[in-house]
């Protein structure tokens, strides 16, 4: 009973490298979405896909793009990283967010240098 | 715009005393009403929701009831342990909203010493 997998779970990048966090969900949810998670900043939306072949922005969307390749994987990639960008990453999924909220993964530490 | 705030943390208890962190919500809906649980180094896990006024969720001991009178949704527990420290995230859902449809708060810190 996976839920929802995140790869890789730790990351140190320098600034201006390019990676892409992976994640998939074994539950048949139409939606997920990624989030960042900093200090005295709580959570913050960055995409979604309500849907398979469908993307939006959230909250902070600027510099990362996404990709929602099949109806389990929903990828993050960072083209150029910052140090703005140190944080950790976490992808979660729904089926009926108001009914069930969300599945969250264990999250991507990542840190740009 | 629909929002949820949360007390500020941290908080500090000792063991076996009652906890309330206090969350309340605006909203141009009818939401549902969650509370998530996130352990050091894990990811959000949720604890209990409520989807209608007046209802009541708990899970492990914890409880929130869901006041649409006063937009609120604190979350109690009788009888803290050591084992309850953690941050703990209050969340609202609407039909329809945009924005991935969960908003969070910012979240409130809970140590609880022996």
């Amino acid at each position: 009973n996976a839920g929802v997998t995140q790869t890789p779970k730790f990351q140190v990048l320098k600034t201006g490298q390019s990676m892409t966090l992976q994640c998939a969900q074994d539950m048949n949810h139409n939606s997920m979405y990624w989030y960042r998670q900093d200090p005295g900043m709580g959570l913050r939306l960055i995409y979604y896909s309500a849907s398979e072949g469908t993307t939006d922005k959230g909250e902070v969307p600027n510099g990362y793009n996404v990709s929602r390749l099949n109806k389990r994987e929903f990828s993050l990639r960072l083209e150029s990283a910052a140090p703005s960008q140190t944080s950790v990453y976490f992808c979660a999924s729904s089926e009926n967010a108001i009914n069930y909220g969300y599945t969250f993964g264990s999250g991507t530490r990542l840190t740009v240098v | 715009g629909d929002s949820v705030t949360q007390m500020e943390g941290p908080v500090t208890l000792s063991e076996e005393a009652f906890l309330t962190i206090n969350c309340t919500y605006t909203a141009t809906g009818y939401p549902s009403l969650f509370w998530y649980v996130q352990y050091p180094g894990e990811g959000l896990q949720l604890l209990l929701k409520a989807t209608k006024a007046d209802d009541k969720g708990s899970n492990k001991g914890f409880e929130a009831t869901y006041r649409k009178e006063t937009t609120s949704f604190h979350l109690e527990k009788g009888s803290v342990q050591v084992s309850d420290s953690a941050v703990y995230f209050c969340a609202l859902s609407l039909y329809g909203g945009s924005q991935g449809n969960l908003i969070f708060g910012k979240g409130t810190k809970l140590s609880v010493k022996p």
